[in-house]
């Protein structure tokens, strides 16, 4: 069966640091891969996804994650935090050929002024 | 993309009663999910809807407590029966749309339900 750890429940990084949210996954088979973010009292947002191909990839708000196969990781990153980047991430995998999205517990990012 | 509405986008109920969410999808979809976000907790897939058959449930929801219909191609209800202060959480539609040799998971923007 699929699975998605988010390690930590809370972030704390100040403006203008890199930060990283870290996940790890468990599927059969080659998986799809997904950050979303969700920002109070709104709706679930798309950020970036790995399907195939390059192994780093490059999604909105200036948001990266990188694949790594032998770790099962997909960590999410940013080079530059905002303040406006605080919310909660979810982490989330499909198998390949599935229709099945599992979600990770989601991690809140804080970024401090 | 697709373009998912609810109806209605927050509610407020009495424990006992029942409510019925409405998703509508822009376009017409094979799959569609409800997805039930508890406070503070992640998303948990309820059932899997195929327009023309009865919905697939997952572990620890049974269709008495969470009936789905799917009438058609880009339309779905879910209706909460009998309700407690514990079915309080956001009701997520979803749907996914083919984007080449993926299929890709589009979100409504959730109905917030309160039981009091």
């Amino acid at each position: 069966a699929q699975s998605v750890a988010q390690p930590e429940d809370q972030v704390n990084v100040a403006e203008g640091n890199p930060l990283t949210v870290k996940c790890t996954y468990s599927v059969s088979g080659n998986p799809y891969l997904f950050w979303y973010v969700q920002y109070p009292n709104r709706g679930l947002q798309f950020l970036l996804k790995y399907i195939t191909g390059d192994n780093l990839v490059k999604g909105s708000y200036g948001f990266e994650a990188e694949f790594n196969k032998s770790q099962t990781s997909f960590h999410l990153k940013k080079p530059s935090a905002l303040v406006s980047d605080s919310a909660l991430y979810f982490c989330a995998v499909r198998e390949t050929g599935g229709f099945k999205t599992i979600f990770g517990a989601g991690t809140r990012l804080f970024v401090k002024a | 993309s697709a373009v998912i509405s609810q109806k209605p986008s927050r509610d407020i109920c009495q424990r006992g009663t029942s409510l019925t969410i409405q998703c509508q999808v822009d376009s017409q979809v094979t799959m569609m999910f409800w997805y039930r976000q508890q406070p503070g907790q992640s998303l948990t897939l309820i059932a899997t809807a195929n327009q023309g058959s009865e919905a697939t449930y997952e572990s620890g929801f049974v269709i008495d407590k969470f009936p789905i219909s799917r009438p058609n191609l880009t339309f779905s209800t879910l209706t909460v029966s009998n309700m407690s202060p514990e079915d309080s959480s956001i009701y997520l539609c979803s749907v996914d749309r083919a984007s080449g040799t993926y299929n890709e998971q589009f979100f409504g923007p959730g109905t917030r339900l309160t039981v009091l």
